[in-house]
């Protein structure tokens, strides 16, 4: 089974602070991907990476930084956290470009960050 | 804006009944479509996938069908129980394109006992 695993199921951060959510999947995968989830606005990603020190600017990058020291981790940065972040974040992984079913993402189950 | 989309965003059911969800797409370069399953603060789990060669794919009490023509997608749950009950998301991959996914905003599925 894929597992995907995110560092906390629950953040509550301050104005201002500097927030890393952790991602780690266990399946040897190439894609990376972060989203947030927000009601009636469904997944937007925000970054995603094809590989190790690669990232690439998704839907929504504004406020956030990535960092894919290592092919099974990928962090997500909240430089200086606002209160509009306040979200669920998601994290996926998916097989790189020479496996079938290439583009099926693996989801962790998730971090509710509330930044007051 | 998105090119995936529901027609409704709550279905209500028996249990025991058939379920289907729907979901409409835009993009005719889509070649490769997902439905995921999001139970309450859970992540978005994989249920099945279904590529734009095929019209028709089978799992596990779920069927997925695909409509070129009217590019619709559906979802069909058999027998639907209380464990269905989630929110069910459909996702497209354009051919030739990066592995990202396009995603829907779900449709909430209830079953009544």
């Amino acid at each position: 089974d894929v597992k995907v695993t995110q560092s906390s199921r629950y953040l509550v951060k301050r104005t201002g602070e500097k927030v890393f959510l952790e991602c780690v999947q266990d399946m040897d995968h190439e894609n990376m991907f972060w989203y947030r989830q927000d009601p009636g606005l469904g997944l937007r990603l925000i970054y995603f990476s094809y590989d190790v020190k690669m990232k690439e600017k998704g839907d929504i990058p504004e406020g956030y930084s990535v960092s894919r020291e290592k092919k099974e981790r990928f962090s997500l940065i909240l430089e200086s956290a606002s209160t509009n972040q306040t979200s669920m974040y998601l994290c996926a992984s998916s097989f790189g470009l020479l496996a079938d079913h290439q583009e099926t993402q693996y989801f962790g189950p998730g971090t509710r960050l509330l930044v007051l | 804006g998105e090119s995936v989309g529901l027609h409704l965003p709550t279905l209500s059911v028996q249990e025991g009944d058939n379920s289907i969800i729907n979901c409409a797409y835009s993009n005719s370069a889509s070649d490769y479509f997902i439905w995921y399953k999001q139970e309450s603060g859970k992540g978005p789990q994989f249920i099945i996938d279904i590529r734009s060669n095929m019209d028709k794919r089978q799992g596990q009490r779920v069927t997925v069908l695909l409509n070129k023509t009217v590019k619709h997608l559906s979802l069909q749950i058999a027998a639907t129980q209380p464990g269905d009950s989630a929110v069910y998301f459909c996702a497209e991959n354009i051919e030739g394109g990066s592995e990202k996914l396009v995603f829907g905003k779900g449709t909430k599925l209830t079953v009544n006992p």
